[in-house]
């Protein structure tokens, strides 16, 4: 089983906001990750979450706040986004953290900020 | 620098053809690791495959192919007898091995969206 879920698959939110995006994995990955894609773009690493610990940030602004509960579960509370933040938010986990295992997506949040 | 090029944004063929949708990558490490995804309209990345630096076998997977080619940094992907429902973007990407132990990063491509005619 290769699955990774992501909770809502839409969510429509205005710029006073506040609101998490969740994902989780049961596959006993220990690497996990946000991505951000905007439309006709390639998907842009935003987190990495190595054994729970967060090891990359890609200069994200603070308005996303990721958090890893467990090893199998990952949030990103939105805080006062702006409408240019409305994108897909992507999940993904791999089995180890090394730099060569598969990455296997989530279906995404489609997120819109008013 | 583009670390993987996907030079053809969009491509439409009719159904039953063949396609071919070219990768070419850059790195300098000598252990790296190749991947493709699918991405429908609904949203989803689907990993289709995944093939190391030293491994430059062709794989064929039922009506799908891929060409790795070292001499020419080159992973292109072939789709066989093409079905409407192979309509999506298609993602290469690579992942090097420099970054061990924080959890890998892709350098994904442009992507190439596909048009399957009926």
């Amino acid at each position: 089983d290769t699955e990774v879920t992501q909770t809502p698959k839409h969510l429509v939110m205005g710029m006073t906001n506040k609101k998490s995006l969740k994902c989780e994995q049961h596959m006993g990955h220990r690497a996990m990750y946000w991505y951000k894609q905007k439309a006709k773009k390639p998907p842009e690493l935003m987190f990495v979450y190595s054994y729970e610990k967060l090891s990359i940030n890609e200069s994200v602004p603070s308005r996303f706040s990721p958090e890893c509960p467990n090893s199998s579960l990952l949030n990103l509370h939105l805080h006062a986004l702006q409408p240019e933040d409305s994108a897909l938010y992507l999940c993904a986990s791999s089995l180890r953290t090394s730099g060569t295992d598969t990455q296997y997506f989530g279906p995404g949040t489609r997120l819109t900020v008013l | 620098a583009q670390k993987v090029t996907q030079a053809q944004t969009e491509i439409s063929v009719v159904e039953k053809e063949d396609v071919t949708l070219d990768c070419v990558y850059e790195t300098r490490d000598t252990t790296y690791y190749l991947f493709w995804y699918k991405q429908p309209p609904s949203g989803e990345l689907v990993f289709l495959i995944r093939r190391n630096s030293f491994d430059e076998q062709n794989e064929i997977s039922g009506r799908y192919s891929w060409n790795f080619q070292k001499s020419t940094s080159s992973f292109n992907f072939t789709i066989t007898a093409s079905q409407v429902v192979d309509s999506a973007v298609y993602f290469c990407a690579l992942s090097e091995t420099l970054r061990s132990n924080t959890g890998n990063q892709f350098y994904f491509g442009t992507g190439t969206s596909l048009t399957v005619i009926p």
